[in-house]
């Protein structure tokens, strides 16, 4: 069974601080890792994606590293602001390019 | 450019009553169109995904159903709705074929209440 898991699930951060988000899957055959942003009610938006032979992508403050032989990606935010507390999703897509499954996500407050 | 439209944004329903759900695709071809659900406080679950017209596929068994009479036109039903089909729902699409890293893009939801 193709799964993506997350942890943690939640997590409180105060403002200007660094945190990582993390993210196992068991899709197979893999295709692309991204790493979605959904604000409370909307639909997701994408920060950055991965693929199979890529070891580190950054966005902004957003790093995403992918180790394909361990099945593991990560979410570094740097120097977090008010703005960025979200549900952040990891998202792996099979090798038809037809699924696209979704871990749990990890809700991300930052606090003042 | 291309846009994507869902609607309604929110709906009240009875159970028992049905349900249709609508989602349309603009500015591209022979998308992929999938529809995901989200309990509160949850993850994405992937319902039905689409490669082609009249193409469905579905990936969890449940009182829904999903139909795609035209191209760029993807809807979400059921015939007797449950307390348990309450939830968020997420229309996406992305570029279909050979385009696999496409990014996917999302609606803006619809917020169903069964009651």
């Amino acid at each position: 069974k193709n799964q993506v898991e997350q942890s943690p699930q939640s997590l409180i951060i105060l403002e200007g601080k660094n945190c990582t988000l993390q993210c196992n899957y068991t899709v197979s055959p893999f295709s692309n890792l991204r790493w979605y942003k959904q604000d409370t009610g909307r639909g997701p938006v994408s920060l950055t994606i991965m693929t199979f032979s890529e070891n580190t992508k950054s966005n902004g403050r957003y790093t995403a590293t992918l180790d394909a032989d361990t099945k593991q990606s990560s979410l570094h935010i740097t120097a977090s602001q008010l703005s960025d507390s979200a549900s952040y999703l990891c998202v792996v897509s099979d090798s038809s390019a037809s699924k696209i499954i979704f871990g749990s996500g990890t809700r991300l407050s930052i606090r003042p | 450019s291309q846009t994507i439209h869902q609607w309604p944004a929110t709906l009240v329903q009875p159970v028992g009553s049905p349900l249709s759900l609508e989602c349309t695709v603009e500015g591209t071809s022979n998308p992929n169109l999938y529809w995901y659900r989200q309990a509160a406080g949850r993850g994405l679950q992937l319902l039905f995904y689409s490669v082609g017209i009249g193409q469905i596929s579905s990936e969890v068994p449940q009182n829904l159903s999903a139909s795609r009479p035209q191209d760029r036109q993807f809807i979400l039903s059921s015939k007797k709705l449950l307390l348990s089909d309450s939830g968020f729902y997420l229309c996406a699409w992305r570029i279909g074929g050979a385009f696999r890293n496409t990014e996917a893009f999302f609606g803006q939801g619809t917020r169903l209440t069964v009651v």
